[in-house]
């Protein structure tokens, strides 16, 4: 089955800095990878999504680029915000019946003003 | 807005109690999801459902069992609880395969 790996699993940066989360994955046939963010006291919420199709992706402060040869895929924040303090997740399926989305273990981004 | 909803945010239970956790969804979607997450362990499968009375084994079912008795209700059973099953439990649902909404989670503590 599928397997997702993440790093790292803490990441600290000063407001303003570019924050990078990579995940790599094992299913040569997963084709979708969503990146979550939760929140303290919530529940994750999904920020932004990415098919095989394509190689990168981008929305305002975020983006994500996807490498299918080396079966790897990033989130970059730019200009982080305190608010952007949370934990990240990744995650991998392929689109199909009987599937599950395989998360990675998460990484705690942490904003410093 | 999709809205997931959650029994219960804090729950404590004892060794050996039978444990019922309820989601409820408003938005008629067919596929529902109960994720168990733990520090560094991220958000483990536990079960998923696909329709009515439908169910299937995620990555950790052990120990637990689900009823889908109606589309938008999804329940998780803990037969026996036991202290490893501290945690907190995560209820999402999903049209199709994409994204999934989440409830605001519970914390479930065995003693």
């Amino acid at each position: 089955g599928e397997n997702v790996e993440q790093h790292p699993s803490t990441l600290s940066v000063q407001e303003g800095d570019s924050a990078v989360i990579k995940c790599t994955y094992s299913d040569s046939a997963s084709n979708y990878f969503p990146w979550y963010k939760q929140e303290l006291g919530k529940g994750p919420q999904l920020i932004i999504d990415i098919r095989s199709n394509v190689g990168e992706k981008k929305d305002q402060r975020i983006a994500v680029t996807l490498n299918k040869t080396a079966k790897h895929f990033s989130l970059h924040i730019t200009e982080t915000q305190p608010e952007d303090s949370a934990v990240y997740f990744c995650a991998a399926s392929r689109v199909q019946a009987g599937t599950a989305l395989i998360f990675g273990k998460g990484t705690t981004l942490s904003v410093s003003s | 807005d999709v809205k997931v909803t959650q029994s219960s945010r804090y729950l404590v239970k004892r060794t050996g109690e039978k444990v019922f956790l309820e989601c409820v969804q408003d938005m008629d979607h067919e596929n529902m999801f109960w994720y168990r997450q733990d520090p560094g362990l991220g958000l483990r499968l536990i079960y998923f459902s696909y329709d009515v009375k439908m169910k299937e084994k995620g990555d950790i079912p052990e120990g637990y069992s689900v009823s889908r008795e109606k589309k938008e209700r999804f329940s998780l059973i803990l037969e026996s609880a036991s202290t490893n099953q501290t945690s907190m439990y995560l209820c999402a649902t999903s049209r199709g395969y994409y994204e999934r909404y989440f409830g605001p989670g519970t914390r479930l503590t065995v003693t």
